[in-house]
């Protein structure tokens, strides 16, 4: 079984949408972040949380927002869905005393 | 500021050599290696800290000059299993997990 899941896996979606993305992890993590993906950008942090109360805005939180559920539940939300927010999203975790972030699988998000 | 990494691209023979450096313009505390192989999420490698000694991994090893802000990943007598997109991330004090990745560099291991 995955430990941290990501859905949906692809989703495509038009200009003004709101669209939420779901990761869960099974491992017991403390720490959940929100990354995502271009072509030649590498993977940029969106948003992070330690616990369940400590949310942090990463470098490019604009036009997106979090939902920190419970220590197994983070959500990423684009409020109104724009063409330029097309790219994949990863979730990863890593614990409280450690380095190493796992990550999910990611999910294939296209705005038209 | 996201880190910058070289080459942006590399494409080796199998058995031959090749480096990727990351260099930040920010005081580090650590850097994080990972790969991601095409279609995949990415996989932790290995973390180098501030004041620690150059890692390995298999044929995979990593150094971390402190003064230059500087990391370099080695991998030596490289396989085809060694090719996807290397990523570094760097982890700044008291910012716990918090990574800040460079763009990556993609490497392709040719039979």
């Amino acid at each position: 079984d995955a430990d941290v899941t990501q859905t949906p896996r692809n989703r495509i979606t038009k200009t003004g949408k709101r669209i939420m993305l779901e990761c869960s992890q099974t491992k017991g993590h403390d720490r959940m972040y929100w990354y995502r993906q271009d072509p030649g950008l590498g993977l940029r942090l969106i948003y992070y949380s330690f616990d369940v109360k400590d949310i942090n805005k990463g470098e490019i939180s604009d036009g997106y927002s979090v939902s920190r559920q419970a220590q197994a539940k983070f959500s990423l939300s684009l409020e109104s869905a724009i063409p330029n927010q097309t790219a994949l999203y990863f979730c990863a975790t890593s614990p409280r005393f450690g380095n190493e972030q796992f990550f999910g699988p990611g999910t294939r998000l296209t705005v038209l | 500021q996201q880190p910058v990494q070289s080459p942006q691209a590399v494409i080796l023979r199998e058995g031959e050599d090749a480096v990727i450096n990351c260099s930040s313009s920010k005081a580090l505390y650590s850097v994080h290696w990972y790969r991601q192989k095409h279609g995949e999420a990415p996989v932790f490698l290995m973390i180098l800290l501030k004041g620690g000694e150059q890692k390995g991994h298999e044929k995979i090893s990593a150094s971390f000059n402190e003064k230059k802000q500087q990391s370099s990943l080695y991998l030596t007598a490289s396989q085809l299993s060694y090719s996807g997109t290397y990523f570094c991330g760097t982890g700044a004090y008291n910012q716990g997990g918090k990574l800040i990745f460079g763009q990556g560099t993609e490497l392709s291991v040719k039979p």
